[in-house]
């Protein structure tokens, strides 16, 4: 039963707008929450986190939000850039080191 | 720098073999975690290790195991390759009072 879920498997967006991603879990006990970057033929590099007890953290043109009550998170990537284009995962943690991901959703960023 | 490494990067055997694939990294992290990924589920655990001698079973561990004999390396083997083991897979370390894992580059396995 996966845990956290990503479902839309692919985004496609104009470069300069905004990219927005979804994420929900289920696992109440989870209390920090991640996102990786994918490139194709490479391992995941991580992007941005957030923990528990923010509802919101920033870096540069990525800001991850965190709503606990519906269990739900979203990375908006603003302004989207082609080098933006690859697989973004969501992962949970329940402070025990171990990363529950979700399946992936693929951006595609457009001239 | 310090990094994580993984081998070999692509690996063709044939089913009921035995394969090992290598991880090691160098930031002396205590955690490493062993991943595959499928189409359609993301990244799923294998196995885990909090230090040496220490190891776990994730979701999806049945056909593997792993040893952790010292801090850099934690080697994933399978005992007897499957079809259905043909996969990604991704090894991933982590410092104490860190939740971010560092993942290397990934060894792609066809199992035939």
């Amino acid at each position: 039963d996966q845990q956290v879920k990503q479902n839309s498997p692919s985004l496609s967006v104009q470069e300069g707008r905004i990219s927005i991603l979804n994420c929900d879990y289920t696992n109440s006990m989870f209390d920090y929450f991640l996102w990786y970057k994918k490139y194709p033929a490479e391992g995941p590099t991580f992007l941005i986190s957030i923990s528990s007890i923010k509802d919101k953290n920033e870096d540069g043109r990525f800001t991850v939000f965190l709503n606990k009550s519906a269990k739900h998170l979203s990375l908006h990537i603003v302004p989207s850039q082609p080098g933006d284009s690859a697989v973004y995962f969501c992962a949970a943690s329940a402070n025990d080191y171990k990363l529950s991901f979700g399946a992936g959703t693929t951006v595609t960023v457009r001239a | 720098d310090a990094e994580i490494t993984q081998s070999p990067r692509h690996k063709i055997t044939e089913t009921g073999r035995q394969v090992t694939l290598a991880c090691h990294q160098t930031w002396n992290h205590n955690n490493m975690f062993w991943y595959r990924q499928d189409l359609g589920h993301g990244l799923r655990l294998i196995h885990y290790s909090y230090g040496v001698h220490d190891t776990n079973k994730g979701e999806v561990s049945d056909g593997y195991s792993v040893s952790r004999s010292n801090t850099e390396d934690l080697p994933l083997t399978l005992e007897s390759a499957a079809s259905s083991q043909t996969s990604v897979y991704f090894c991933a370390s982590t410092g104490t009072l860190q939740e971010t894992q560092y993942f290397g580059p990934g060894t792609r396995l066809l199992v035939l």
